[in-house]
């Protein structure tokens, strides 16, 4: 399968904890966006890459998350000091570049702060 | 900022009926336009997009939506629903200043009753 893969699929983690995220994008793709989802909601763009740049952060991206895609292949998004308003899905999704395109999404990472 | 509301939060068919969900946006520029699917234990897939020329696009599995921007919206529409098309709905927008992220609506829930 070629599809965009995240790891893990479910993360429990008590409040206060770090936790981190792992996206990898299709192999052809050299953009990578985060999203989060929280339950009856669509998804909410965080951050996104184009290689290794990030090029844009959404104001929901605090100072406790960080995003990172250092040889412009798979992504980490890392949250610090989780508090229970970061229980989400977290969404990553790949294109390519060109002037039209579409983003292609993995299956999530559901978090749960505890 | 742009938004995009969808109005239907719920919707209930018996197999055969007809579709239509709808989506407006709020920008005056160019937009691409999205509607993606997420079956029950599935990630977010598209549908169909529409970026420029012939309002009326076709997707997948029988689908059609109408770019009317007159109105600012992009409604999508199936003759006949089948049980298999239970699932949750996003419209999504991408609007020239607001970069690559995308912006989505809300979601519509669709059960089809066989």
């Amino acid at each position: 399968d070629t599809g965009v893969s995240q790891d893990p699929r479910h993360k429990i983690t008590k409040r206060g904890q770090n936790v981190t995220f792992r996206c990898d994008p299709i192999s052809e793709h050299n953009r990578l966006y985060w999203y989060r989802q929280t339950l009856g909601q669509g998804p909410e763009f965080l951050t996104y890459f184009q290689n290794e740049a990030q090029l844009e952060k959404s104001r929901l991206l605090s100072d406790r998350f960080s995003a990172e895609r250092p040889k412009g292949s798979f992504s980490t998004l890392e949250i610090q000091r989780t508090e229970q308003g970061d229980s989400a899905m977290y969404l990553c999704a790949s294109s390519s570049y060109g002037g039209q395109y579409e983003q292609y999404f993995g299956p999530g990472t559901r978090l749960t702060v505890t | 900022a742009q938004s995009v509301s969808q109005h239907n939060h719920h919707v209930i068919l018996s197999e055969a009926a007809s579709l239509e969900l709808g989506c407006n946006y709020s920008y005056g520029g160019t937009v691409n336009l999205f509607w993606y699917v997420q079956y029950p234990g599935q990630h977010l897939q598209l549908l169909l997009k529409y970026f420029s020329g012939d309002p009326l696009v076709k997707g997948i599995k029988g689908f059609e939506a109408e770019f009317i921007k007159s109105k600012f919206s992009f409604n999508l529409r199936k003759p006949s629903v089948q049980w298999s098309d239970t699932a949750e709905y996003f419209c999504a927008v991408n609007a020239g200043n607001a970069g690559n992220m995308l912006t989505f609506g809300g979601g519509t829930r669709l059960m089809v009753k066989p």
